[in-house]
């Protein structure tokens, strides 16, 4: 069956240091893929979209990588500020048009 | 600014009601989205719609109708609810399939209870 999966555990870190979460899915194919951010009681919003041709995309402090291979994306914040704690989801859109799928999501808390 | 918005953010209903939920895009988008988000298992789609009155199910699409009668609002339709419909309804939009790698627009959401 299809899967996509990001580790259930919060991800608890402190100021400063840099935040790795993990999106791994199973029997997709997918063109591209894309992280979101989503703050308690909000919609998602839209952080990062990687295609399966490329290997990182950047923006600011936030990094991501896609493993085809591995059928894996990283997605990472640098420099971590209180202000990121919230939860990360990654998506992609599976082999049936318009068909998203997401995770169910890491949260980050990031202590002073 | 782009904006989904969502008729409310919270509504309690009665098990049996017929419950409306209604969302809005002003970006002339031509894709619209209906989710639900429960806690453990993330967004499920319900539905989506690529046109005014076209629909297609999503994973989710049991004890659920949707209608499109405009291209810029999208309304899920629950017929009879029932208390395993109480979650976090999220709408989404996006633009047309020819890039079908832009970004979806979230609304709100609305939290829906079911008594």
């Amino acid at each position: 069956s299809q899967k996509i999966e990001q580790n259930s555990e919060a991800l608890n870190i402190q100021e400063g240091k840099t935040a790795t979460l993990t999106c791994n899915y199973t029997n997709y194919s997918p063109a591209y893929l894309q992280w979101y951010r989503q703050d308690p009681g909000r919609g998602p919003v839209f952080l990062l979209l990687i295609r399966e041709n490329e290997k990182e995309k950047r923006k600011e402090r936030l990094k991501v990588t896609f493993d085809t291979t591995l059928k894996q994306s990283l997605f990472h914040i640098t420099a971590s500020q209180p202000a990121d704690s919230a939860t990360y989801l990654c998506a992609l859109e599976a082999d049936s048009w318009g068909k998203f799928q997401f995770g169910a999501g890491t949260q980050v808390v990031v202590t002073p | 600014d782009v904006k989904v918005t969502q008729s409310s953010r919270y509504l309690v209903k009665r098990t049996g009601e017929k419950v409306f939920l209604e969302c809005v895009q002003d970006m002339d988008h031509e894709n619209m989205f209906w989710y639900r988000q429960d806690p453990g298992l993330g967004l499920r789609l319900i539905y989506f719609s690529y046109d005014v009155k076209m629909k297609e199910k999503g994973d989710i699409p049991e004890g659920y109708s949707v209608s499109r009668e405009k291209k810029e609002r999208f309304s899920l339709i629950l017929e009879s609810a029932s208390t395993n419909q109480t979650s976090m309804y999220l709408c989404a939009s996006r633009t047309e399939r020819a890039s079908s790698t832009d970004t979806q627009y979230f609304g709100p959401g609305t939290r829906l209870t079911v008594l």
